[in-house]
């Protein structure tokens, strides 16, 4: 089965800028998540859909964070305005729904400068 | 509340000795407990978990760990190293129901470090 796509794999932004990243989960998956993982730590969850609501979002700094999932497969994680310390990898993960362990996709490494 | 203390961010063996990578969690529910390898670039890779079966969980790549209640400890072994097992490992823990199941708390990591 194809594993989750994340895109881009790569981004550098200017301070204030906005960025977007994708992340298309494996098919049938109900649930997907996002993470931010900042070098040197383990990922921390941001955000979590189940199909296409939002299920925890407490750990989302919504002032410049957003994300959805249209129709309950695809979602965009959006930051505007990026600040440096949001240089991070941002992972997306899916699951079928209730199921543990999830799959990871590679990540969207940002640096901000 | 649930949390996950790595002890060590580093660790280094020689090809073919034991690997150990300790593991203490916190958890306010009956825990879930998982080990997560990350290759350098790469997305995390499940190697194993725990779901309050066995609680000598065997995984991956020739990896296992075992739950101890009372120690409050998930601890990942393996008895021969390998040159391929240099990487990250993550230990992360979720609740076994309510509004944490599913969602993982991770640790800080820590990286093996494989010698010839």
């Amino acid at each position: 089965e194809a594993g989750v796509a994340q895109s881009p794999r790569y981004k550098i932004i200017e301070k204030r800028q906005s960025v977007a990243f994708w992340c298309n989960p494996i098919s049938g998956h109900a649930t997907l998540y996002w993470y931010q993982q900042i070098l040197g730590q383990g990922p921390k969850l941001l955000i979590q859909f189940q199909n296409n609501g939002v299920v925890d979002d407490s750990q989302l700094p919504k002032d410049r964070f957003s994300a959805e999932r249209l129709k309950g497969v695809d979602s965009t994680l959006k930051i505007q305005p990026a600040k440096l310390e949001d240089s991070a990898v941002y992972l997306c993960a899916s699951s079928l729904r209730d199921s543990l362990g999830y799959t990871f996709g590679s990540g969207t490494r940002l640096t901000v400068v | 509340a649930q949390s996950v203390t790595q002890l060590g961010s580093h660790v280094s063996v020689s090809e073919g000795a034991l690997v150990l990578l300790r593991c203490n969690y916190s958890s306010s529910v009956p825990p879930y407990l998982f080990w997560y390898v990350q290759y350098p670039n790469q997305g995390l890779q499940l190697l194993l978990k725990y779901t309050s079966a066995a609680t000598l969980v065997k995984g991956i790549n020739g990896f296992e760990a075992e739950f101890k209640k009372s120690e409050t400890s998930f601890h990942l072994t393996k008895p021969s190293a390998h040159m391929s097992d240099a990487a990250e490992y993550f230990c992360a823990v979720s609740g076994a129901g309510g509004t944490s199941y599913g969602k993982l708390t991770f640790g800080q990591g820590t990286i093996l470090t494989v010698h010839p």
